[in-house]
C-alpha cells in the first residue's frame, strides 16, 4: 500500500526537551510538507521540501528544524526554542511543490508539559 | 480578515438531511480543495476544483470563480459523514496553499 506514515500517534515530552517526529512516504513524491494544526485554526505550514537535501521555511518555522537526506523521509524536530509546541502535526507529500494534490499522513499529537 | 472563510463553523443534522458547507475566499486562486478530517486526525482529499462542479458518490462540490465561492454538498447524509471538512486554496500570486479553519459536521442517527 502506498501512503504516508507518521509515528508515533501520540507523543509526550517535558518542556525543554527536543523531540523528533517521523514522516515516511512510499509514493515516490518529490515534495514533502509539515503542517501544524491548533484548535480553531487552519493548518499552518512549518517547512517544506521540494527535493532531497533542500528545504524551505514556511509561515511558522521558528523553533523547528527539518532534514531531507532521503526522498522517502522528512523528519521534523521540535526544539526547546518553540514556545508553544503542544499541537497536532501533519506531514504531507505531493508529486512536486507545484502539484495541486497533497496526500496527508495520519498525524502526530504532541503534548509538552 | 482571513483569506479563506468557511461557514458554518459547526453543523449538526439528522441522518438523511442534505448538507451544504460553504467556502469563500478573497484572493485569486488556481485551485480549491475540499478535505475531510476524521476524528482520528488523518486528512483525506475529497475534491480538487478549478471550475464548475464535481461529483463523487453522495458528495458534490461546486465553485464559482467570479464570486470567489465554493460549496460542498452531501446528499442523504449518514453518521459516518461526521468529520471536519476543510477548504484550502492555492493562491495565484505565490502558489501558497491557505487552509480554512474547517466546518465540524455531526450527523445524528
Amino acid at each position: 500500500d502506498g501512503g504516508i506514515t507518521q509515528s508515533p500517534k501520540y507523543l509526550f515530552r517535558k518542556e525543554g526537551q527536543n523531540v523528533t517526529l517521523s514522516c515516511e512516504q512510499n509514493l515516490n513524491h518529490d515534495a514533502m510538507y509539515w503542517y501544524r494544526q491548533d484548535p480553531g485554526q487552519g493548518l499552518r505550514l512549518i517547512y517544506y521540501s521540494q527535493i532531497v537535501n533542500d528545504f524551505q521555511k514556511g509561515d511558522i518555522a521558528e523553533g523547528y528544524s527539518v532534514s531531507r537526506e532521503k526522498k522517502e523521509s522528512f523528519p521534523l524536530t521540535v526544539t526547546s526554542a518553540q514556545k508553544n509546541p503542544t499541537a497536532f502535526y501533519l506531514c504531507a507529500s505531493s508529486e512536486q511543490v507545484s502539484s495541486y494534490e497533497q496526500y496527508f499522513g495520519p498525524g502526530t499529537r504532541l503534548t509538552v508539559t | 480578515k482571513n483569506e479563506v472563510e468557511q461557514s458554518p463553523q459547526n453543523l449538526t443534522a439528522q441522518e438523511g438531511e442534505f448538507i451544504t458547507i460553504n467556502c469563500s475566499y478573497s484572493v485569486g486562486i488556481s485551485a480549491l480543495h475540499w478535505l475531510q478530517q476524521h476524528p482520528g486526525g488523518g486528512i483525506v482529499s475529497l475534491f480538487m476544483l478549478s471550475s464548475g462542479k464535481k461529483k463523487h458518490g453522495r458528495l458534490i462540490a461546486t465553485i464559482n470563480i467570479q464570486e470567489k465561492h465554493s460549496s460542498l454538498h452531501i446528499t442523504a447524509s449518514h453518521p459516518r459523514d461526521s468529520a471536519v471538512y476543510i477548504c484550502a486554496v492555492r493562491m495565484n500570486r505565490d502558489d501558497k496553499i491557505i487552509f480554512g479553519k474547517g466546518t465540524r459536521l455531526h450527523i445524528l442517527p
